[in-house]
């Protein structure tokens, strides 16, 4: 148990549809990372919070946003779903901002859009 | 765009031999670590070897770093039927805390 936790395990919906996913850092942990796996794209960064603020952008679509808020969890949302937004969406937490730490992460939602 | 390389893509041993999974990456890096992934499931961190290590040990799994040659490799020793597994590895690439993935070896011990 990495001690991220991530809210709902799956999650099926349909085309157009909007969710949102949860996380939970490790306690002490200030950093908060979302990423996507898929099977074309293998695992990707999506974006950093970093005691609320974002800190950095990777491959996110613009119908995807995230926040993390004062208590240093983090949700991440995801509206207009496309069938190609299926995927594994991991979480992972680090204690620092720039990454010279282990990052952490959380058992996944498995995200199914039909 | 995927920074890391992992090597080979597949591997599949007998319990009790040793596995060897290599990784390379392209630019600069403060640190690398490894994961295993079961199956579709979680990530779990093995091991993060810092630029300025060469080598690292954690029960049986031994971690080399080459900066000179930009590649690092994962030493399961004694494997077992529980290892069957992806390794990843991943980079920080000195882009602040974001980590960059491998594509991930499949492993598989056979008993």
């Amino acid at each position: 148990d990495s001690g991220v936790t991530q809210t709902p395990k799956h999650l099926i919906t349909a085309t157009g549809q909007r969710v949102t996913l949860r996380c939970s850092p490790r306690s002490g942990d200030l950093s908060v990372y979302w990423y996507q796996q898929s099977l074309d794209q293998g695992l990707q960064f999506l974006i950093q919070y970093y005691n609320g603020e974002e800190r950095a952008k990777g491959n996110i679509l613009e119908r995807f946003s995230a926040q993390q808020f004062p208590d240093l969890h983090s949700e991440l949302n995801l509206s207009s779903l496309e069938l190609g937004d299926s995927a594994l969406y991991f979480c992972a937490s680090s204690v620092d901002l720039a990454g010279f730490n282990e990052q952490f992460f959380g058992p996944g939602t498995r995200l199914t859009v039909l | 765009s995927q920074q890391g390389e992992e090597d080979p893509q597949a591997l599949s041993i007998q319990e009790g031999e040793n596995a060897t999974m290599n990784c390379s990456y392209k630019t600069s890096i403060n640190n690398l670590q490894w994961y295993r992934q079961n199956s579709g499931r979680g990530l779990v961190h093995l091991i993060l070897i810092r630029s300025n290590e060469r080598e690292k040990h954690s029960g049986r799994l031994r971690v080399t770093l080459d900066t000179s040659k930009k590649s690092s490799s994962l030493l399961i020793t004694a494997s077992r039927a529980a290892d069957t597994a992806s390794y990843f590895c991943a980079t920080d690439a000195r882009q602040g805390g974001k980590l960059i993935f491998g594509q991930g070896t499949e492993l598989s011990v056979k008993p």
